[in-house]
Formats: C-alpha cells, sequence, structure tokens
C-alpha cells in the first residue's frame, strides 16, 4: 500500500536558518508529488507541486522541493526561514492513474521559528 | 481560479442532532471531492470521496450511515453529520478535483463542536 513519512516531526529554528523537511514515499509507479501549509488558524495551502519534467520544483514563498525518484524522496527546503514560516507542513502523494486522484498523505511536520 | 467554500465555518450543535456541510466549488467543476477529518496537530485522515451523481466511497472505519455525503452538483457537495456525539467533534475540510488536474483544492474547513 501507498505510504507517505515524514521524518520531523517537531522542528524548531531560529530566523534565517535553512530548513529541510524530510518526505518519503512507498510506491512503485508513477506518482504526482506535494508540499501543502497550514498556518495557524487557516486551512491549507498548496506550497508546490511535481507532476514531470524537473525534478527541482519552485513554490511560494521561497520554498522548493526536489524529487528523487532513486530515493522515492520529495524533501522540501528554505534557504532562510522567517518567523511567519511558523505553520504545519504536509507532503502528500497520489498515483495520477486512477485512484480518483486519493491524496495520500504524511503525518505533518511542525516548524516553529524564533524571531 | 479554483476557489472551494465551505459552509458553516464553524458550528457547535447538541448531542443528537444532526449537522450538514456544505462544500461549493466556486469558478470550477469538480468531479470529485474529497471530505476530511482533522484533529488537532495531527494529519488530515480521508473519509469519502465523492463523484457527482453516485455514491460515496467510503474510507475503512468511516460509518457511511452516520456522515452521510450527497454529491448532487459539479460544484456542490455535503457531508450530513448525523446523531452528533461529543466525539464527532471535529475540523472538516473538504477538497475538489479538476478532472484535467491530479490536484485537489482545499476548502477552508468547518469546525464542529459537539456539546
Amino acid at each position: 500500500a501507498q505510504s507517505v513519512s515524514q521524518h520531523n516531526h517537531h522542528v524548531i529554528l531560529s530566523e534565517a536558518a535553512s530548513l529541510e523537511l524530510g518526505c518519503n514515499y512507498s510506491y512503485g509507479g508513477t506518482v504526482n508529488l506535494f508540499w501543502y501549509v497550514q498556518y495557524p488558524g487557516q486551512h491549507l495551502q498548496l506550497l508546490l507541486k511535481y507532476f514531470s519534467g524537473d525534478p527541482l520544483v519552485k513554490g511560494i514563498k521561497g520554498f522548493e522541493a526536489e524529487f528523487i525518484k532513486s530515493k522515492f524522496s520529495f524533501n522540501l527546503r528554505k534557504p532562510s526561514v522567517q518567523w511567519s514560516d511558523t505553520a504545519e507542513y504536509f507532503c502528500a502523494v497520489n498515483a495520477p492513474a486512477g485512484n480518483n486522484r486519493k491524496l495520500i498523505w504524511g503525518l505533518g511536520t511542525s516548524l516553529a521559528v524564533n524571531p | 481560479g479554483a476557489v472551494v467554500s465551505q459552509h458553516p465555518s464553524w458550528v457547535i450543535c447538541k448531542s443528537g442532532t444532526s449537522v450538514k456541510i456544505e462544500c461549493r466549488s466556486l469558478d470550477f467543476q469538480a468531479t470529485t471531492m474529497f471530505w476530511y477529518r482533522q484533529f488537532p496537530k495531527q494529519s488530515l485522515m480521508l473519509m469519502a470521496t465523492s463523484n457527482e451523481g453516485s455514491k460515496a466511497t467510503y474510507e475503512q472505519g468511516v460509518e457511511k450511515d452516520k456522515f452521510l455525503i450527497n454529491h448532487a452538483s459539479l460544484t456542490l457537495s455535503t457531508l450530513t453529520v448525523t446523531s452528533a456525539h461529543p466525539e464527532d467533534s471535529s475540523f472538516y475540510i473538504c477538497s475538489a478535483g479538476l478532472a484535467k488536474y491530479n490536484e485537489q483544492f482545499f476548502g477552508p474547513g468547518t469546525r464542529l463542536t459537539v456539546l
């Protein structure tokens, strides 16, 4: 069965520090990959997505993620975090063919950025 | 584009009553809508997938008679929590999928509190 694991459950950083959140998935076929962010008290927003093409994907707010097929990974990065990046981050995967585009979710990573 | 709304944004009800939550895709026609439940500080749990004009597909462990889903049109899906109990208190989130994209667009969520 498909699954998504996010290695870091809680991350605390100081402003200007670099961020990397790990995401690994298990699925043998072609996948679409997503990172969503949920700011405190707000709804889910799409940060970035990968469907095909350049494995280095740039998203909103300075975030990027790299799809490494051989490692089944899609890690999220940001070179310099800000206090406003404090949020929950979710990695998700779906298979593009069939399955009603059902998303498989990681458990999320809570990021706290200290000013 | 791709805006999804939910109504109400929050609701408080007495135990034993039923509550209906609406999910609308405002500027596109959604062939598939998804209903999630999110507990505090946790990931999203998919409850069911609904396709317009057909019965919803429920995830294992989700009671279909308790969580009634109707997807009567390409822009509206409703979730009715029947005979609500305090343990049903949660954050319910819907998302809508576009036929030509393997992506979901999320509503802002509905906070349900059952007294």
